[in-house]
Formats: structure tokens, C-alpha cells, sequence
């Protein structure tokens, strides 16, 4: 059974720092293509970033370029999110997804249960 | 960035109608377009890939076509766990990007 499972969300005040993590099962972690999304509060998904297999590419929506950086490691299957410069407006769960990079269409088939980002003072 | 339109924003509907989601891209996406269902509380689930193939599990009742900007999700006799928000989502360029959403709830 494939599991993802986030973690590290919590409170922060606004320009803080905050690092999200995503621990994979049941999948050959190093062959997906993983993601980020986000859901602030009533509003609908948005999609952050993602990282190819081995971590060396990176693409992020424009609004968290220069503030967030994802990152992988795959001996430990293990997929992160380090946010700095949080706003008020980057309050929402985050979902980790993997990318089925190798089926057509190229879909986000398995999601975690989410971590809720609350920037706030 | 490509943009993603869906028309309606909403809708009610009542057990056993046909409804019929509409997912527009603001360029040719090939078939680069999936589809999420989503219910309070939970995870988005993948229904539909690559416009029109059925995910693994998920009803017949569902489906999906279209190709390059036009797309669509059918649900042919609504059911009661139907009822829910639908996604859809472009792929085609490395940067992803979600439709607004439709939400259906019941009439």
C-alpha cells in the first residue's frame, strides 16, 4: 500500500521559517517525479513545486519563487519543503503528491493527508 | 504559465442526473489534463488521466474527453458519494497548474 505521509506544519509568525516534510511507502520513492501542493482555508488546489527523480531540477509557482525550496532524499524517501519569508497568505494545508512522470498525461496519482500551515502573529 | 478555466463554478443536482464539468486550457495541452475529485476534509483523489483514461477503482460512471484547450468530466447517473469538488489539472509544461474547481452538492 503506497503511504505519504507530511509532517512539520504548525503556527509561525509571519517572516518565519518553516521546513514541511513527506515520508514515502510503498512506492520505488527514486523513480517518481514529486510535488507540493497546496489548499489555503475554503479556496480551491494550488499547485507550489516540484522536483524531478534525482533533485536536480526544481520548478516552483511563481508567487514562492526565492522564498521556498523543495528537495528530495531518496535513501530516505523522503521528500521536503523549506519555507522562509512565510506570509499571511501562504496559510493552507500542503499536500505532498507523487507524479506518475511515466503514464500519460503525467497525474498526480497519490496524495498525502496534508499538514496545515497556519502564518499568523 | 497556463491557465485553467471551469465552467460551472457550481451546481446542484439531484441522484441519477448526468452532469457534465467543463475544463478549458489557455493553450494546446495536448492530452496533458487530469481530473480530481475532492471531498471535505479529505485528499484530492485522481479519477481521470490523460483526459479521458479511467484511474484504477474509480467508477464507470465517470469519464472524460477532449484534447488540446477543451476538456470535460461526464459522471453519467450521480450518486450519492458523488457529491463533491472536481479538479481539473494541466501537465503539459513542467510547471502544473489547477482549475478553479466545481463544486456539485445536492439539490
Amino acid at each position: 500500500e503506497v503511504q505519504l505521509v507530511e509532517s512539520g506544519g504548525g503556527l509561525v509568525q509571519p517572516g518565519g521559517s518553516l521546513r514541511l516534510s513527506c515520508t514515502a511507502s510503498g512506492i520505488r520513492f527514486s523513480n517518481f517525479w514529486m510535488s507540493w501542493v497546496r489548499q489555503a482555508p475554503g479556496k480551491g488546489l494550488e499547485w507550489v513545486a516540484n522536483t524531478k527523480q534525482d533533485g536536480g531540477d526544481k520548478y516552483y509557482v511563481d508567487s514562492v519563487k526565492g522564498r521556498f525550496t523543495i528537495s528530495r532524499d531518496n535513501a530516505q524517501n523522503s521528500l521536503y519543503l523549506q519555507m522562509n519569508s512565510l506570509r499571511g497568505e501562504d496559510t493552507a494545508v500542503y499536500y505532498c503528491a507523487s507524479v506518475a512522470i511515466a503514464t500519460s498525461g503525467t497525474p498526480l496519482d497519490y496524495w498525502g493527508q496534508g499538514t496545515l500551515v497556519t502564518v499568523s502573529s | 504559465d497556463i491557465q485553467m478555466t471551469q465552467s460551472p463554478s457550481s451546481l446542484s443536482a439531484s441522484v441519477g442526473d448526468r452532469l457534465t464539468i467543463s475544463c478549458r486550457a489557455s493553450q494546446n495541452i495536448q492530452i496533458y489534463l487530469n481530473w480530481y475529485q475532492q471531498k471535505p476534509g479529505k485528499a484530492p483523489k485522481l479519477l481521470v488521466y490523460a483526459a479521458s483514461s479511467l484511474q484504477g477503482g474509480v467508477p464507470s460512471r465517470f469519464s472524460g474527453s477532449g484534447f488540446g484547450t477543451d476538456f470535460a468530466l461526464t459522471i453519467s447517473s450521480l450518486q450519492p458519494e458523488d457529491f463533491a469538488t472536481y479538479y481539473c489539472q494541466q501537465s503539459y509544461t513542467n510547471v502544473f497548474t489547477f482549475g478553479p474547481g466545481t463544486k456539485v452538492d445536492i439539490k
